[in-house]
């Protein structure tokens, strides 16, 4: 079956400009989580839906920052006034969503975004 | 805060040599680990995992992990590397209550020499 797609897959702009990164997660699974990899870095989490709703957005870094997820499938991750440390590979994972249970992440091919 | 430390940014292995990666937990409770890899241009795939079911964990394309409590170590093996092994491996945490965000290292690249 199809995995999770992000779009576009990459994406340059200008500083200061707006920007949205879309994630098609895996049909039927309720968690969606939203990581950034900086060069030469690991991922770093950035926030968690559960359906609708963000369950945990401790990771976005400051209020230029959002994500939504309206219908619980499609989530964008927005990101305001860009900078250019905000430069990175954006990564969407989703799971099944079953409370309690240690499941596994399918991550997608990512964004890479490129603030000149 | 759960952490995972990976000991060495790359390392170079002959073809039919042992993979041995390492990786080290910070963690009050042992957790969920993990072990992904990421080839050039493409996303994150899950090798294997650590659920507390067995210590010693078999995943994909012949590596496996053995979770060590002890040593709060959870290293990643495989007794042959294969050219097509080359890419770069990360080790997670997660915590064993709560939501299951990852906790990632900051990975090692895997080199394979001919």
């Amino acid at each position: 079956g199809a995995g999770v797609s992000q779009t576009p897959s990459n994406k340059v702009t200008e500083k200061g400009k707006y920007v949205e990164l879309r994630c098609d997660p895996i049909s039927g699974h309720t968690a969606l989580y939203w990581y950034r990899q900086s060069l030469g870095q690991g991922p770093e989490f950035l926030i968690y839906f559960q359906g609708t709703g963000a369950a945990d957005d401790s990771g976005l870094p400051n209020d230029r920052f959002f994500a939504v997820r309206p219908e619980g499938s499609v989530s964008t991750l927005k990101i305001q006034r860009t900078e250019r440390g905000d430069s990175a590979v954006y990564l969407c994972a989703s799971s099944l969503g079953e409370r309690g249970v240690q499941e596994t992440q399918y991550f997608g091919p990512g964004t890479r975004l490129l603030v000149l | 805060a759960q952490s995972v430390t990976q000991l060495g940014s790359h390392v170079s292995v002959s073809e039919g040599a042992l993979v041995l990666l390492r990786c080290n937990y910070s963690s009050s409770v042992p957790p969920y680990l993990f072990w992904y890899v990421q080839y050039p241009n493409q996303g994150l795939q899950l090798l294997l995992k650590y659920t507390s079911a067995a210590t010693l964990v078999k995943g994909i394309n012949g590596f496996e992990a053995e979770f060590k409590k002890s040593e709060t170590s959870f290293h990643l093996t495989k007794p042959s590397a294969h050219m097509s092994d080359a890419a770069e491996y990360f080790c997670a945490v997660s915590p064993l209550f709560g939501n299951e965000k990852l906790t990632f290292g900051t990975g090692t690249r895997l080199t394979i020499i001919p």
